[in-house]
């Protein structure tokens, strides 16, 4: 089966400006995971979708950064205005569900992206 | 609050030498533990897990044993490959999301 498709894998912008990052999940999965990875560090948990229904949004930074999952397939996360310091990979991940299945998570490429 | 702590890396072996790297943590009550591989240019995949205390999760000749007396879960292989060569996170469950450790580079050179 097809596995988390991410796109773009690379975005280079120059800051103040808005970037969007797109997500699809592994067909069939109700959770989808956004995650920021500063360099040299593990994943951080940015926002989770039960559906279309945002459930954690705690680390999100609301004031510039939004999410969506319209239909409860794909999600866009975006970023306007963008600052030097958002320079990272964005990881999306899917699972199949539920609290209990929070750990069998499916990982998708990342999108890298550079603020000059 | 929830934390996940590897050891420094990077980690640089030959093929065939025996691995371990490091994994320590800070939760409440006892979460299922894991490790997770990022190959280069791919997505962090699961390598292994264990959900209680003395549980060993084990997988592609990888081991870790979950010690709640030591509060770690150290990763090890008796024989690295150069395939072998990835970035290994360690990671908890706790609150719903797993929480990450900071990830150990391996290279192994043949």
């Amino acid at each position: 089966e097809a596995g988390v498709v991410q796109s773009p894998r690379y975005k280079i912008i120059e800051k103040k400006q808005p970037v969007a990052f797109w997500c699809n999940p592994i067909s069939g999965h109700n959770t989808l995971y956004w995650y920021l990875q500063n360099l040299g560090q593990g994943p951080e948990l940015l926002i989770r979708y039960e559906n279309e229904e945002a459930v954690d949004d705690s680390q999100l930074p609301k004031d510039r950064f939004s999410a969506e999952r319209l239909k409860g397939v794909d999600s866009t996360l975006k970023i306007q205005p963008a600052e030097l310091g958002d320079s990272a990979v964005y990881l999306c991940a899917s699972s199949s569900g539920g609290e209990a299945r929070v750990d069998e998570q499916f990982f998708g490429p990342g999108t890298r992206l550079t603020v000059l | 609050g929830n934390s996940v702590t590897q050891m420094e890396g990077p980690v640089t072996l030959s093929e065939e030498a025996f691995l371990t790297i490091n994994c320590t943590y800070t939760a409440t009550g006892y979460p299922s533990l894991f490790w997770y591989v990022q190959y280069p240019g791919e997505g962090l995949q699961l390598l292994l897990k264990a959900t209680k205390a003395d549980d060993k999760g084990s997988n592609k000749g990888f081991e870790a044993t979950y010690r709640k007396e030591t509060t770690s879960f150290h990763l090890e292989k008796g024989s690295v490959q150069v395939s072998d060569s990835a970035v290994y996170f360690c990671a908890l469950r706790g609150a719903q999301k797993l929480v990450f450790g900071q990830g150990t580079r391996l290279t192994i050179n043949p």
